[in-house]
């Protein structure tokens, strides 16, 4: 099975810097995906990691830990309108591993103020 | 074209009612997903077509019947829905990489 953990609320102000964990507990782990969904719209694609260390992808990164089973979402240069709902998605195989599943945490609300 | 296209938008059923609800992308993606989503909650998997046929069913009850006519298709026929069955459906399709497209969703509320 599955579990994978965020922490549910996280404020943070326009300018500053914010990270944003996400533990995961899966067999059959392909990768981890950080989406961002703001409310009422589908979720948008932000990064994915499949090995260790750091990706780099403008005002955000994300890195992964496979052996602690951890992932961060790190935001810099924070702006309003990064106000959302950010999901850490772990793929994994399914039995035989011919199909990808691709399971979301429990989401972290983010609330940046001025 | 990015896209991936639902309808409808929103829609309103009936516990006898019999609906569908339709999904298409043009991005020749060839594995196709259906998620449920409730308020403040994450999305949760439903169905995952690859190359049109059924790969996976997460235990879904049999009022909700996936159909992938072709690879650019997808729908979810609905039929005697519970009110705990309101929510917004995704639709997702996923590109060679692993990244998953998503759709605007359905919103669906039952009566």
């Amino acid at each position: 099975g599955q579990n994978i953990d965020q922490p549910t609320e996280m404020t943070a102000t326009e300018g500053a810097i914010v990270q944003i964990n996400c533990t995961y507990q899966t067999s059959g782990f392909n990768g981890l995906f950080w989406y961002q969904q703001h409310a009422g719209e589908a979720p948008t694609f932000l990064s994915y990691n499949v090995l260790d260390g750091l990706e780099e992808k403008g005002r955000f990164s994300s890195f992964l830990s496979r052996s602690k089973g951890y992932s961060y979402l790190l935001l810099k240069e924070l702006q309003m309108k990064d106000s959302a709902s950010y999901l850490c998605a772990v793929r994994a195989l399914n039995y035989g591993g011919a199909t990808n599943k691709l399971i979301f945490g429990t989401g972290t609300l983010l609330a940046v103020q001025p | 074209d990015t896209e991936v296209t639902q309808t409808p938008k929103h829609l309103v059923m009936g516990m006898t009612n019999k609906k569908s609800l339709k999904c298409e992308q043009h991005m020749g993606h060839r594995a196709m997903y259906w998620y449920k989503q409730k308020a403040k909650k994450p999305p949760e998997l439903m169905f995952v077509y690859s190359y049109e046929k059924l790969s996976i069913n997460e235990s879904v009850p049999s009022r909700f019947s996936p159909e992938c006519p072709n690879s650019s298709l997808l729908n979810l026929h609905l039929h005697a829905l519970q009110p705990e069955d309101s929510a917004l459906y995704l639709c997702a399709s996923r590109k060679g990489t692993g990244e998953l497209f998503f759709g605007e969703g359905s919103r669906l509320t039952v009566l």
